[in-house]
């Protein structure tokens, strides 16, 4: 029944390692999207994917590398860990508007990625 | 200037009180607005949407946007101690994909 997954939920790691999250969504949406938010709970979109194609790429580090084999998931894996990656990653899924949606968004439960 | 601005808060109001939230917005082309809510440890979860000029009415909440002024704002009438998180806005810009949050106002309401 749910609507947006995420595994991990938890991912503790040293500094250097690569690591992946996954999110899958079942609402059938267009859009899917990862969001970091950090210590001071401001959440900033990271990339974003419609139908298979990235939309949004935002100011993130090349070690961030996104991927959606399909449309209902969108993976996120991360090389050389640093500290400062430590945050809490949220997927969202969306219908756009050519899709007759208005881009309301859906979030999963989040991944709290810990780097050491 | 922030893309999309709220009070952080914390914002405190006693159980059965009208908790009163604003945000302000630069992206004058803007064509949908939201609130979320969200817990402490949990996801964003929507609680409103809104998109044209007025008042749009959803149980105990109301979402007021004025589109002149750059303005939302979301009304929760009788508060209560469930309702204490952090109320993010979040606007979709020109372009129909790009969602702006806001950095949150934190809601305590005291019972």
């Amino acid at each position: 029944d749910t609507a947006v997954s995420q595994t991990p939920k938890y991912l503790v790691t040293q500094m250097g390692n690569d690591k992946s999250i996954k999110c899958e969504q079942n609402l059938g949406h267009d859009t899917m999207y990862w969001y970091k938010q950090d210590s001071k709970k401001f959440l900033k979109i990271m990339f974003s994917y419609n139908n298979k194609e990235l939309i949004i790429n935002e100011t993130v580090p090349n070690r961030f590398s996104p991927k959606s084999p399909d449309k209902a998931h969108l993976n996120l894996h991360i090389n050389s860990l640093e500290l400062g990656d430590s945050a809490v990653y949220f997927c969202a899924s969306s219908q756009d508007l050519v899709a007759g949606g208005h881009n309301e968004q859906f979030f999963g439960p989040g991944t709290r990625l810990t780097v050491l | 200037q922030k893309e999309v601005e709220q009070n952080s808060g914390p914002l405190s109001v006693p159980e059965g009180a009208i908790a009163s939230l604003n945000c302000t917005y630069s992206d004058r082309g803007s064509q949908s607005f939201f609130w979320y809510r969200q817990y402490s440890g949990k996801s964003p979860e929507l609680i409103m949407s809104i998109y044209s000029n007025g008042d749009k009415e959803d149980g105990r909440f109301t979402a007021q946007l004025n589109k002149a002024s750059q303005y939302v704002s979301l009304l929760i009438r009788d508060s209560q101690p469930s309702d204490s998180a952090t109320y993010l806005c979040a606007v979709m810009g020109t372009g129909g994909f790009k969602t702006i949050f806001g950095a949150g106002t934190r809601l305590f309401v005291k019972a």
